[in-house]
């Protein structure tokens, strides 16, 4: 069984541009989750799309958005970067239900973003 | 909003003694307790978790111990390897309107050095 891939792995972008991010989630699992992982900072939640539809977003501004597609597949979207957005960017799946399997997170390699 | 604290941010052992990092959390309506391992540069994996309706739960050297009235948890590894040095986070399950579980908040992590 495949695990959570992202793409790209490491990416450099200045300040001012945009960058898209993608995320495949186990097969099956209809929960897609990102977070901004920087030291000291910990994991921190952006939000979390399942079935097409934004279900929660943490506290980031509106220069960070995402999407869901019909496959579950999901993309997270910066644009105008800033310096202070360098960070490892995870995407986590879940299987989402009132189970006793719910909630539990499997998480990709990440996306490493720097910003110049 | 809802808040994970987490203690220690370091924590250095000799091999061979015992591990803890304690969390505390904001929600009272939170469920799922997991504690994810992230080794350097890799994922975070789940090592263990623990529902609100279990006081306590053990696989092999890892324990989690929850006490909801408190709103703590916590992590105990016995007989340290080197093998367990990495940085470890709690999470704490928040709820959705309409009652369902789904995303997890994180605490900031704490570095676990093991001396051999």
């Amino acid at each position: 069984k495949a695990g959570v891939t992202q793409t790209p792995r490491y990416l450099i972008k200045t300040r001012g541009q945009q960058v898209t991010l993608s995320c495949s989630p186990i097969s099956g699992h209809r929960s897609v989750s990102w977070y901004q992982q920087t030291p000291g900072q910990g994991l921190q939640f952006l939000f979390e799309y399942f079935s097409e539809t934004q279900r929660n977003k943490g506290n980031f501004p509106g220069r960070f958005s995402g999407r869901q597609f019909s496959n579950s597949r999901s993309e997270m979207n910066v644009s105008t970067l800033e310096l202070g957005d360098s960070a490892l960017y995870l995407c986590a799946s879940s299987l989402v239900g009132l189970s006793s399997g719910a909630n539990v997170l499997t998480f990709g390699a990440g996306s490493r973003l720097t910003v110049l | 909003g809802e808040n994970v604290e987490q203690h220690p941010s370091t924590l250095s052992v000799q091999e061979g003694d015992s591990a803890v990092i304690k969390c505390t959390y904001s929600d009272s309506a939170s469920n799922y307790f997991p504690w994810y391992k992230q080794e350097l540069g890799k994922r975070p994996q789940l090592i263990i978790d623990i529902r609100s309706n279990v006081g306590e739960k053990k696989d092999q050297r890892i324990a989690v111990t929850l006490n909801k009235t408190a709103k703590h948890f916590s992590l105990h590894i016995t007989e340290t390897q080197p093998e367990d040095s990495a940085v470890y986070f709690c999470a704490a399950s928040i709820r959705f309107d309409g009652g369902s579980q789904g995303n997890l908040i994180f605490g900031k992590g704490t570095k676990l050095s093991v001396k051999p």
